[in-house]
This record gives C-alpha cells, sequence and structure tokens, in this order.
C-alpha cells in the first residue's frame, strides 16, 4: 500500500510551549488528510479534516485555536499543538487518502506520542 | 453517526483457531471498510467492501456485508499470534467520507 511517513514518532516538550507534527504521503497525492488523538485503550478520536488548500474542518469540540492543522501541499499536511497542556498528551496519527472517486481506503503515519510536561 | 460499533469488545484465542467479529451500523453506506491497529501504531487498511457486494476475500481474511441489517464480520482463519492487534470497521456513507471509528475489538491469539 502507500506511504505515510509521520514525524516525529514521539516528542516531549514544556507546558506553554508549541509542538508541530508532520504528515507527509511519499507516494501518492493526499486529496485529504485526517488527524486523530487517541488516549490508551480507547478508540481513535477524529479532531479535523483537511482538504489540500482549503481550511481544515474541526470536529465538535475541538478547538482549532490549539490545534492548528496546515495542508499546503498535496503530499503534506501539519497539525501544530500551541500551548500544549498535559492534558494535551496523547497518541496523534495523520491519514490521507487519494481522490475518493478511486481509491476510498485511507493509509496512516506511524503516529505521534506527545507526552506535555 | 456514521461510526461502526465493533463486537465483541476483547476476543482471546489460540493460534490456529478462526476469529471472527462483528461491526454494526446505522446508516446507509457506501461502503464498509476494516483496518487493524497494533500496538502504539497506526492504523493499517485490511479490507474495503462496497455495499453491492456481499463477501469479500483477502488471504486469510472473510469480509461480509449485510445492507438489510447494516452490519459486517470479519473472519480471521488460522489465526496467528501475530494477528494480535486491535480491529476496526469504518463505514462510508460517500466515497469521500470521514473515517470515523468505534471502540474496535481487541484481539489476543496465543501461541
Amino acid at each position: 500500500g502507500a506511504v505515510v511517513s509521520q514525524h516525529p514518532s514521539w516528542v516531549i516538550c514544556k507546558s506553554g510551549t508549541s509542538v508541530k507534527i508532520e504528515c507527509r504521503s511519499l507516494d501518492f497525492q493526499a486529496t485529504t488528510m485526517f488527524w486523530y488523538r487517541q488516549f490508551p485503550k480507547q478508540s481513535l478520536m477524529l479532531m479535523a479534516t483537511s482538504n489540500e488548500g482549503s481550511k481544515a474542518t474541526y470536529e465538535q469540540g475541538v478547538e482549532k485555536d490549539k490545534f492548528l492543522i496546515n495542508h499546503a501541499s498535496l503530499t503534506l499536511s501539519t497539525l501544530t499543538v500551541t500551548s500544549a497542556h498535559p492534558e494535551d498528551s496523547s497518541f496523534y496519527i495523520c491519514s490521507a487518502r487519494g481522490d475518493p472517486l478511486t481509491n476510498t481506503e485511507a493509509f496512516f503515519g506511524q503516529g505521534t506520542r506527545l507526552t506535555v510536561v | 453517526s456514521q461510526q461502526g460499533e465493533e463486537d465483541p469488545q476483547a476476543l482471546s484465542i489460540q493460534e490456529g483457531e478462526n476469529a471472527t467479529m462483528n461491526c454494526s451500523y446505522k446508516t446507509s453506506i457506501n461502503n464498509l471498510q476494516w483496518y487493524r491497529q497494533n500496538s502504539g501504531r497506526g492504523l493499517v487498511h485490511l479490507i474495503l467492501i462496497r455495499s453491492n457486494e456481499r463477501e469479500k476475500h483477502s488471504g486469510r481474511l472473510r469480509v461480509t456485508l449485510d445492507t438489510s441489517k447494516k452490519s459486517s464480520s470479519l473472519l480471521i482463519t488460522a489465526s496467528r499470534a501475530a494477528d494480535t492487534a486491535s480491529y476496526f470497521c469504518a463505514p462510508l456513507r460517500n466515497q469521500g467520507g470521514k473515517l470515523i471509528f468505534g471502540q474496535g475489538t481487541e484481539l489476543s491469539v496465543k501461541p
């Protein structure tokens, strides 16, 4: 299958600082990218959906000013957690999908373990 | 809501046995997808079944879809310890729909 690379795989940051997570589709053009967070032993919670060149669509309850998403190109999307707090500690996962008319499956990055201290 | 609900929440079997997981959903769909997540990793796409299909195979995986009952099942035959993971279904209303996941089925295959 296609490859989605997420970086970094883990990060530790201090409260109040910002952290940027990158998600790249390496061998296909990602029309749409999804960002999820996952707490231990729980399911993935969809945070937002972004289409290349457009503003991200956030799910209810997700603060768009705190979780900044940029999808400036067909191969790169970034999630910036601004002014991070310990409660933002979680596992963040991105996924990317190409043209939905030809392929609706999504490919996932390896995830980023964020710890805010 | 669009998400699927997997059942059972947890399943423990011996290597070589078959594992069956079920997914129920509430809306009409265009297709339904199954994914696997190994602990601490991203998800891996396993198989996609379209609304006009009733059964699909991929290696040791067999997926069925019953749109009248709004349910799907994933069968893993001759399970291996490496199949230990969480399994999620994702029903999609349309081809460009969002992938929303339920709690998943946590499968443990003991050697």
